[in-house]
């Protein structure tokens, strides 16, 4: 079974950094786009960042360009959000998806939270 | 960027009977390659979001043929010919034509009357 499991959130002052993970299995994660979406407490989901299959290209959101950076090891089917400068509003369940509508496959993780806090 | 905008934001809907939600972009969705990226999602209470349509009309393996997708162009429609308690949760949909960045619409939440 497909399965994405997400892990290294937690509690941290406003300008501190955080990384996350990603662990996938059952897929072969290194012929998959992958990408970072958050959710904010009660609110919608907002697209983070996205990874080509290689990690070669990566895009971000204007609101985390800069100090978030998403990368991959396909050797040990992860991915990776470093999270820099954290601020307030950077609180949020963060979760890994593949995202790639072109595909019939699409497939979340579980997410993991985020709280930016003093 | 692409907005995506929904509606309605809240629908009550009773057991069985039929539900629609719209979905609009600020531009049209019809990418390069011919194709239209319209993706919905369904998120129930406490879960992480599930993919239920893409490319505005396929649905993914697992769906209930009760959800169907259509639209064309900036206008589109996930509709539930009769709903079910486990439908319960929000819908989003999504734009993968125009990105970076993706963009969701705001979401709609379904309940039960």
């Amino acid at each position: 079974e497909a399965q994405l499991v997400e892990s290294g959130g937690g509690l941290v002052q406003p300008g501190g950094s955080l990384r996350l993970s990603c662990a996938a299995s059952g897929f072969t994660f290194r012929s998959y786009e992958m990408n970072w979406v958050r959710q904010a407490p009660g609110k919608g989901l907002e697209w983070v960042s996205y990874s080509s299959s290689s990690g070669t290209t990566t895009y971000y959101a204007d609101s985390v360009k800069g100090r978030f950076t998403i990368s991959r090891d396909n050797a040990k089917n992860s991915l990776f959000l470093q999270m820099n400068s954290l601020r307030v509003e950077d609180t949020a369940l963060y979760y890994c998806a593949s995202l790639d509508g072109g595909v019939p496959f699409d497939i979340w993780g579980q997410g993991t939270m985020v709280t930016v806090s003093s | 960027d692409v907005v995506m905008t929904q509606s309605p934001l809240s629908l009550p809907v009773t057991l069985g009977q039929p539900a629609s939600i719209s979905c609009r972009s600020s531009q049209s969705l019809v990418y390069r390659d011919g194709s239209t990226y319209l993706n919905w999602f369904q998120q129930r209470p406490g879960q992480s979001p599930r993919r239920l349509i893409y490319k505005v009309s396929n649905r993914d393996s697992g769906v209930p043929d009760r959800f169907s997708g259509s639209g064309s162009g900036t206008d589109f429609t996930l509709k539930i010919s009769r709903v079910e308690a486990e439908d319960v949760g929000v819908y989003y949909c999504m734009q993968g034509s125009h990105w970076p960045p993706y963009t969701f619409g705001q979401g709609t939440k379904l309940e039960i009357k």
